[in-house]
């Protein structure tokens, strides 16, 4: 069995502060860990994955995750927030069929 | 080229109706994955699909939900007489040579149905 949480179901930054949404999971084989993005009225949208390999995972529009095996954590990093980057935010993780968290909803404040 | 693509957008029914929920997968792709999303919540996985076979369906609820994806036309999501706590966003996904059931690859998602029952 494998799941997901995800720390803080709401996240407010500022505008050009560091986002870090919290991701841990339990799987109990090696975990393939994914996030994913939604924007308003719309689907999923992949923002990166780890699968193996380097642990440190860039992804689009400046995401960034590391995975950490002795933590089973694979939070979410932003250096600098955009006003476009409010949307809600899904951890997920896998083998086997996909096991998304609950969501991490953030608000960028101008 | 196309993405996923879900009719309807929104669909309301009435108590004890039945909805049709249908889902094209990406060209290429011959796998497709039915998720639901409650308010609040994450999305739960339901049923996993190839042409003409269902895969895996340990996330359907037992009664008055069915999944099809027949050999020609798109997927179908069917719920017989709802209720009201089928009110939900279903989403469909699909991926190319099962990747995701491999846990390798990434699913491509649709813009989801919204359904709400009265």
């Amino acid at each position: 069995a494998q799941s997901v949480t995800q720390l803080g179901s709401h996240v407010s930054v500022s505008e050009g502060a560091l986002v870090l949404l919290r991701c841990n999971y339990s799987s109990s084989v090696p975990p393939y860990l994914f996030w994913y993005v939604q924007y308003p009225n719309q689907g999923l949208q992949l923002l990166l994955k780890y699968t193996t390999g380097a642990t440190l995972v860039k992804g689009i529009n400046g995401f960034e995750a590391e995975f950490k095996k002795s933590e089973t954590s694979f939070h979410l990093t932003k250096p600098s927030a955009h006003m476009s980057d409010a949307a809600e935010y899904f951890c997920a993780v896998s083998p086997g069929q996909l096991t998304f968290g609950s969501g991490t909803q953030l608000t960028v404040l101008p | 080229n196309a993405g996923v693509m879900q009719n309807p957008r929104h669909l309301v029914r009435r108590r004890g109706q039945e909805a049709r929920l249908r889902c094209s997968p990406m060209k290429g792709h011959s796998h497709v994955y039915w998720y639901r999303q409650l308010p609040e919540e994450g999305l739960k996985f339901m049923v996993y699909l190839q042409k003409e076979n269902i895969i895996d369906e340990s996330g359907m609820p037992k009664e008055r939900f069915s999944a099809e994806f027949p050999k020609e036309g798109p997927s179908i999501l069917r719920i017989q007489q709802v209720v009201r706590g089928d009110s939900a966003a279903y989403f469909c996904a699909s991926s190319p040579q099962g990747s995701a059931a491999r846990g390798t690859g990434e699913l491509f998602f649709g813009e989801g149905s919204r359904l709400t029952v009265l």
